[in-house]
């Protein structure tokens, strides 16, 4: 069965803190997207990307930075968190094999405080 | 600009009756159309999709999406609705021009016992 996974599904943090958001997948996927989830405004894209050390920004890239070292793993970095970006984050993964169809993961809740 | 909506934030449908989600997109050249469920405090999960073909798509859990090139929407929709349908749905697109996949804000459906 396909998986992706996230590290963490609850996470408090204080303003200012660098914090780590880690995705992996099991399924060979190219693609690997990082999205935020708010009431009322959906799924939001931060980044993407298609293949290994390549990235492409999405629609809300500020104040966020990721890094994909292996084709399995893609990492969201908050530099400086803020109270602004508690948020749901969600990470999911698709490849041209399965026509695009995305995989998410749980989820995860982070609150900065 | 490349854009989904979703133009009703909930939708409210007696159990037994037809259901309707609409989404629209503004793109140009043939994007891939998706539709995503979100049941209460799980993950997203894939419904079915566009790609080419026959403008009627059938998918999972008995739903189906009818894909309109001339007036740019792909609206969801299942002949009998049922309670366990109730959930958070997701219109989502990718356009050609790159990988991004951008989702609209969502339609909470509430099917009434």
């Amino acid at each position: 069965d396909v998986k992706v996974t996230q590290s963490s599904r609850y996470l408090v943090k204080r303003t200012g803190e660098k914090v780590f958001l880690e995705c992996v997948q099991d399924m060979d996927h190219e693609n690997m997207f990082w999205y935020r989830q708010d009431p009322g405004l959906g799924l939001r894209l931060i980044y993407f990307s298609y293949d290994v050390k390549m990235k492409e920004k999405g629609d809300i890239p500020e104040g966020y930075s990721v890094s994909r070292e292996k084709k399995e793993r893609f990492s969201l970095i908050l530099e400086s968190a803020s109270t602004n970006q508690t948020s749901m984050y969600l990470c999911a993964s698709s490849s041209v094999i399965n026509s695009y169809e995305q995989y998410f993961g749980p989820g995860t809740r982070l609150t900065v405080t | 600009a490349q854009s989904v909506a979703q133009p009703e934030d909930q939708v409210n449908v007696a159990e037994g009756n037809p259901l309707t989600v609409k989404c629209t997109y503004s793109v140009s050249g043939n994007p891939y159309l998706f539709w995503y469920v979100q049941y209460p405090n799980r993950g997203l999960q894939f419904l079915l999709k566009y790609i080419t073909g026959d403008n009627l798509v059938k998918g999972s859990y008995g739903f189906e999406a009818e894909f309109n090139k001339s007036q740019t929407s792909f609206h969801l929709k299942k002949p009998s609705a049922l309670v366990s349908d109730s959930a958070l749905y997701f219109c989502a697109v990718r356009f050609m021009r790159d990988d991004k996949i951008i989702f609209g804000k969502g339609t909470r459906l509430h099917i009434l016992p």
